[in-house]
């Protein structure tokens, strides 16, 4: 079945680095993907990783695939105030065009 | 180049009246998506359409709710007789023809409040 998996929230101190994990069912996933959303706003494509690659960095992101566990990982660098939001995982099957989202998880920031 | 543009941003209509929903893809993107956001859920994808076809529909409730995308102008999502049950975020995404990217750009979405 197409089911994706998130904790639902996550609170981490000004400065330290968020890790936020998802786990996911299908695995003729082609693309995973991390999405952020802001209060009231829509979806910013934050990043994504092919299925057939294990690691992925972008400045403060890095995304890490486990293809045999199909679990999916984001970690923020440096965590800012700024990065407060709800943050989505979300698979494309080799199937369908569609995009399979998580629940999201609330990332909170401590000063 | 103007991203996917989604109008009104938020609608408010009363039980059993109609609502429609604009999206207007990306410049040079065919494919269109439309996904509805419940209250505190992730997305849940309704309905995939290229120019004046629907290719995938598997996530449209049977019933009062219909989409298009004409050969000219916006992408609609049609709700008829809402009920409160449909009072949600409803977001339109777009994505090039070539699909290798596989990336979908999203609106900034509809929020429909049904009183």
């Amino acid at each position: 079945g197409e089911d994706v998996e998130q904790s639902l929230f996550l609170s981490v101190r000004e400065g330290d680095s968020s890790v936020i994990n998802c786990t996911y069912t299908d695995s003729s996933s082609t693309y995973l993907y991390w999405y952020k959303q802001e209060p009231g706003a829509g979806l910013q494509l934050l990043t994504y990783i092919f299925s057939n690659m294990d690691m992925k960095q972008d400045q403060r992101l890095t995304v890490l695939l486990n293809k045999k566990d199909k679990h999916l990982s984001l970690r923020i660098a440096d965590t800012q105030t700024g990065d407060s939001a709800i943050y989505f995982c979300a698979e494309r099957l080799a199937s369908a065009s569609k995009i399979i989202f998580g629940s999201g998880t609330r990332l909170s920031i401590r000063p | 180049n103007a991203g996917v543009m989604q109008n009104p941003r938020h609608l408010v209509r009363r039980r059993g009246q109609e609502a429609r929903l604009r999206c207007s893809p990306m410049k040079g993107h065919s494919h269109v998506y439309w996904y509805r956001q419940l209250p505190e859920e992730g997305l849940k994808f309704m309905v995939y359409l290229q120019k004046e076809n629907i290719i995938d529909e598997s996530g449209m409730p049977k019933e009062r709710f219909s989409a298009e995308f004409p050969k000219e102008g916006p992408s609609i999502l049609r709700i008829q007789q809402v009920v409160r049950g449909d009072s949600a975020a409803y977001f339109c995404a777009s994505s090039p023809p070539d699909q290798n990217t596989d990336t979908q750009y999203f609106g900034p979405g509809t929020r429909l409040t049904v009183l």
